[in-house]
């Protein structure tokens, strides 16, 4: 089956890191860009960057540049979504994408919910 | 406030035909092909629509989208009760060099 499997909820504390993770299966996870999108609670969809697992190739938006982590394990079929100092702004919603053609999100994951408080 | 404008909300009857709009400029929808995304509650969101008027295999030829100049389009017609989502219009901005979401449309069957 063609699926990209996230990883579970997660509640942290702000100051502490975290990385969620995101993995691919059923198709060349390889050669597919991988995008992470933010839902705030209540709000709309946020493109955070995207990843070529294939040479690491990475992407971030302006608003996320910075602020976020994105990487990959070839090995695994596996990329992740890591903060260094979590804020309380950062509670949200995260999916990882497969990218089709274009600019064209084909395939999500079932979405993260990461709650940071204190 | 978001890159792209679609209306907060829209609704109609079963059956009946809905259509929802995507406002852009010539940076982003006039330039790059849109995507339509469906979100039913508490779900992540499913991609309806690809290269302004593609769909996906499985997703019902009710669903149609459309593209003319700095706007796009999605219409549903014959509207079921299990229609009843948030809609995401999508695009790639060559200025801001991101990739862009509309504020997303709540749909309601009534």
């Amino acid at each position: 089956e063609v699926q990209l499997v996230q990883s579970g909820v997660e509640v942290k504390k702000p100051g502490e890191s975290l990385k969620i993770s995101c993995k691919g299966s059923g198709y060349s996870f390889t050669n597919t860009w991988i995008g992470w999108v933010r839902q705030l609670p209540g709000k709309g969809l946020e493109w955070m960057g995207i990843i070529y697992p294939d040479d690491s190739e990475t992407t971030y938006s302006p608003s996320f540049q910075g602020q976020v982590t994105i990487s990959v394990d070839k090995s695994t079929s596996t990329t992740y979504l890591h903060w260094n100092s979590l804020k309380a702004s950062d509670t949200a919603i995260y999916y990882c994408a497969r990218r089709g053609f274009g600019w064209t999100f084909d395939l999500w994951g079932q979405g993260v919910l990461v709650t940071v408080s204190s | 406030q978001s890159v792209l404008t679609q209306p907060p909300s829209v609704s109609a009857a079963p059956g009946q035909k809905v259509t929802i709009s995507c406002s852009g400029s010539n940076s982003n929808i006039e330039n790059n092909f849109v995507s339509w995304y469906q979100q039913l509650p508490g779900t992540a969101p499913k991609l309806l629509i690809s290269e302004n008027h593609k769909r996906p295999s499985g997703i019902p030829d009710r669903f149609s989208g459309s593209k003319s100049g700095t706007s796009a389009t999605l219409d549903i017609t014959g509207l079921q009760t299990g229609d009843e989502a948030d809609y995401y219009c999508g695009t790639w901005d060559s200025s801001l060099f991101t990739l862009v979401f509309g504020g997303g449309t709540k749909l309601t069957v009534l």
